[in-house]
Parts: structure tokens; sequence; C-alpha cells
């Protein structure tokens, strides 16, 4: 089956420790996203990468780090400089043509106590 | 700047058809798009339009794009309790592929 998998679903962190969030894709696409999605106000990028060992920041990168060091994966890493990091994280992947459109994974819910 | 608009909420009775509309600023982007996303799930792509066509159908879903005033619907019919989700319109404007997404209308479909 081919698609877009984060793990794990939901995850819980103590305040003022880092989480990584695994983002992987076997579409063979060469763009990957990060969103942050909070109730009520749509999706947020945080960062995006369209090629192997190249990223760039969102909107809303500050708090965040990202790498991508595999076409297939992009992990994003929610460090403690993040002042509200409890969301819903979004994954995706897109080919990188413009008639192409991108294509989500199933989230990730980050809880910080 | 950029800006996609969309009403928060829409209630519908089931059978009935629904309407969900959305604004966007950027008259250079070239596709939009309306995704789906069910509660706890991440988005799917319903469907999208080239900024070229004026509507688009695809089983129950029609979409029209009026490109002179910048709007987009999304039209449902027959609409049945399966639908209920938050439905997110969506623009791409640059040649990156970064998408600009409203902030979804959620659709509640009563029995």
């Amino acid at each position: 089956d081919g698609g877009i998998t984060q793990s794990p679903k939901y995850l819980f962190r103590k305040e003022g420790q880092n989480v990584t969030l695994s983002c992987e894709q076997n579409l063979n696409h060469d763009a990957m996203y990060w969103y942050r999605q909070d109730p009520g106000q749509g999706l947020r990028l945080i960062y995006y990468s369209q090629i192997v060992n190249d990223f760039q920041k969102g909107d809303i990168a500050e708090g965040y780090s990202v790498s991508r060091e595999k076409k297939e994966s992009f992990p994003l890493t929610v460090t403690s400089a993040q002042k509200n990091p409890t969301a819903f994280y979004l994954c995706a992947s897109m080919t990188g043509s413009k008639t192409d459109t991108q294509y989500f994974g199933p989230g990730t819910r980050l809880t910080v106590l | 700047g950029e800006d996609v608009e969309q009403s928060l909420f829409l209630s519908v009775r089931e059978g009935d058809s629904s309407v969900i509309n959305c604004t966007y600023t950027d008259s250079s982007s070239t596709y939009l798009y309306w995704y789906k996303q069910e509660p706890g799930a991440g988005l799917q792509l319903l469907t999208y339009i080239f900024s070229n066509m004026d509507m688009k159908q695809d089983q129950r879903l029609t979409v029209l794009l009026n490109k002179k005033d910048k709007h987009l619907s999304l039209r449902i019919a027959d609409t049945q309790t399966g639908d209920s989700a938050i439905y997110f319109c969506a623009e791409n404007p640059g040649s990156q592929g970064n998408l600009i997404f409203g902030k979804g209308t959620k659709l509640s479909v009563k029995p």
C-alpha cells in the first residue's frame, strides 16, 4: 500500500522535553510538509522540504526543527522553545509538479502535560 | 496578503444539498482544492479544479469557480450522515506547491 504514515497517533510529553514526530512516505514524492492544526484555526505551515537535504521555514517555524536526510522521511522535532506545543500535527507530501496536490498522513495528536 | 475564507459551520438535513462557499485572494492561483477531514483524521482530497474551468462534476460533488469574484463553491447532492466532516478550501498560488488553506467549514448532517 502506498501512502504516508505518521507515528505515533497520540503522544504525551512533559513540559520542557523535546519530542520528535515521525513522517514516512513511500509515494516517491519529492516535497514534504508539516502543518499544525488547532481548533478553528485551519492548517498552519511549519516547515517544508522540496528536495532531500533542503528545507524552508513556513509561517510558524519558531520552536520547531526538521531534517530531510532521506526522500521518504521528514521528522519534526518540537522543542522546549515552542510555547504552546499541544496540537494536532499533519504531515503531507507532493510530487512537486504544479498539477499535483498534497496527500496527507493520518496526523499525530501531541499533548504536553 | 494571501487569505482563504470560509464560513465555519453549516447544518443540513439528510437528503438535502449542501453548498460550502470559499473566497480566495490570489488571482494567480492555478489550482483550487477541496479537502475533507473526518474527526481525528488527516485531510482527504475530494476534488480540485483548474483555474480555467468554471465547473467540475464528480458524482455527488459539483465544484463551481467564479474567477472574476474569486469565489469557489462545493455542492454535495443528497447529503448523507457520512458527509459530516470539516471541509477545507485551498489554493495553490505559487510555484513551490505550498497550499493556502481556509479555516474549514464544519458540516453537520441531521437525520
